[in-house]
């Protein structure tokens, strides 16, 4: 089945370590999204991803780094200097056709900092 | 200045009871798209409705309608025939930019309890 598969669901890691997301999908879209998503906060932006080898700081990008090397693929890297990176992290993409800008979400990975 | 503003943390709705939740949006785009997305306690997140710049008639999608006030610049989902399994927290999204550099953002969300 197509969709986006986005992994690990859960992640711990000590401060000061880089950690990588992975967010893969299959629905051939272009475009490509990472969001954070904190308690009372809603979703917000951090990279996107229009097209293979570009991609656009979002609102809150600092501490974070993407690559999009292959159509399908999109990870996240939090890096140390992310001030507070526990989170629930979701990836999502779209096609620009038929309904432009609808989101196809991940299930999300919720990243703890210990 | 916020591009989508949702200023009901939570509401409450009594079971097959309509309710409507506000979303405002600020852009200086002549084409956007605004949508409406549902997160249940699992986490994921379902779309539910969209609505174009350009649509002249209010969107539905079944049970919801989005009232589109251009003028206003608002974006409010109607949900009619309420029902338990509506609970859920409900995002305002909307998507601006050029082809090629669209970027979608959404509000904070509204916590809606479906009361039996």
């Amino acid at each position: 089945d197509g969709g986006i598969t986005q992994s690990p669901k859960y992640l711990f890691r000590k401060e000061g370590q880089n950690v990588t997301l992975s967010c893969e999908q299959n629905l051939n879209h272009d475009a490509m999204y990472w969001y954070r998503q904190d308690p009372g906060q809603g979703l917000r932006l951090i990279y996107y991803s229009q097209i293979v080898n570009d991609f656009q700081k979002g609102d809150i990008a600092e501490g974070y780094s993407v690559s999009r090397e292959k159509k399908e693929s999109f990870p996240l890297t939090v890096t140390s200097a992310q001030k507070n990176p526990t989170a629930f992290y979701l990836c999502a993409s779209s096609i620009d056709r038929t309904l432009p800008g609808e989101l196809f979400f991940g299930e999300g990975s919720r990243l703890t900092v210990l | 200045a916020q591009k989508i503003t949702q200023t009901q943390p939570g509401m409450f709705v009594q079971e097959k009871e309509a309710v409507t939740l506000d979303c405002t949006y600020d852009t200086s785009d002549q084409s956007y798209g605004l949508f409406w997305y549902k997160q249940p306690s699992s986490g994921e997140m379902i779309f539910l409705i969209y609505q174009g710049s350009y649509d002249e008639q209010n969107a539905t999608e079944g049970r919801y309608s989005l009232n589109f006030q251009k003028a206003r610049k608002s974006a409010n989902l109607v949900i009619s025939a309420s029902q338990l399994g509506d609970s859920a927290m409900y995002f305002c999204a909307m998507r601006e930019g050029a082809r090629g550099y669209q970027k979608v953002t959404f509000g904070i969300g509204t916590k809606l309890q479906v009361i039996p």
